[in-house]
């Protein structure tokens, strides 16, 4: 009964490949979002969707593409894998709140993807 | 100057202790604040909002100071189980950008 998880844990591979994480959440919330952080723990959100359309699109490489398939879930797909790329990658999930939907709600996060890029 | 900024400590305090971190923030018109909790290569966790009139839980007290743009958490009676990293959020509503902010996170090591 995880809130949300994500597949896999661990990714270890080499530069230049194409590779994707996924996210589930069984919260019901309306809002999912992607995180990465790195090495220095800093944690910086990338993307969120909002009842599958895209609502935040921070300054990411467009090697980084986001899919929504539905409310539940948003994939996370990275193409031509450079070293810079090794993080943790966080999905997250909320409901919006407050007046006209805007505010982000409580996050919850899943367990994260660690990715290593050799 | 970052957007939001924590001291990232450590800080090594022993149990019993009563110890306070502090976050700056930079926008003025930054709308909603909030602690996380980071366990050591866990997900971030909700800790508690923080609010203008200041908000307890149990032995921690969020402040939040709009002036000097700074919020605040006091643990007291500190625990082995409150090592964690501290992290304080911000979020900013504004037309087409909606941001929500982490800080870099404030280190907690709490010693027996």
């Amino acid at each position: 009964d995880t809130a949300v998880s994500q597949t896999p844990k661990y990714l270890v591979t080499q530069m230049g490949n194409d590779k994707s994480i996924k996210c589930e959440q069984n919260l019901g919330h309306d809002t999912m979002y992607w995180y990465k952080q790195d090495s220095k723990k800093f944690l910086k959100i990338m993307f969120s969707y909002n009842n599958k359309e895209l609502i935040i699109n921070e300054t990411v490489p467009n090697r980084f593409s986001p899919k929504s398939p539905d409310k539940a879930h948003l994939n996370l797909h990275i193409n031509s894998l450079e070293l810079g790329d090794s993080a943790v990658y966080f999905c997250a999930s909320s409901q919006v709140v407050g007046a006209g939907g805007l505010g982000f709600g409580t996050q919850y996060f899943g367990p994260g993807t660690r990715l290593l890029v050799l | 100057r970052k957007e939001v900024e924590q001291d990232p400590g450590p800080f090594n305090v022993p149990e019993g202790a009563t110890v306070a971190f502090n976050c700056t923030y930079s926008n003025s018109a930054s709308q909603s604040f909030f602690w996380y909790r980071q366990d050591c290569r866990k997900e971030p966790k909700l800790l508690m909002s923080v609010y203008s009139s200041g908000n307890e839980d149990g032995r921690f007290t969020a402040q939040l100071n709009r002036a000097s743009q700074y919020i605040s958490l006091l643990i007291r009676d500190s625990k082995l189980s409150d090592s964690a990293t501290y992290l304080c959020v911000v979020t900013l509503y504004g037309g087409a950008t909606n941001k929500l902010i982490f800080g870099t996170g404030t280190l907690l090591a709490v010693q027996p």
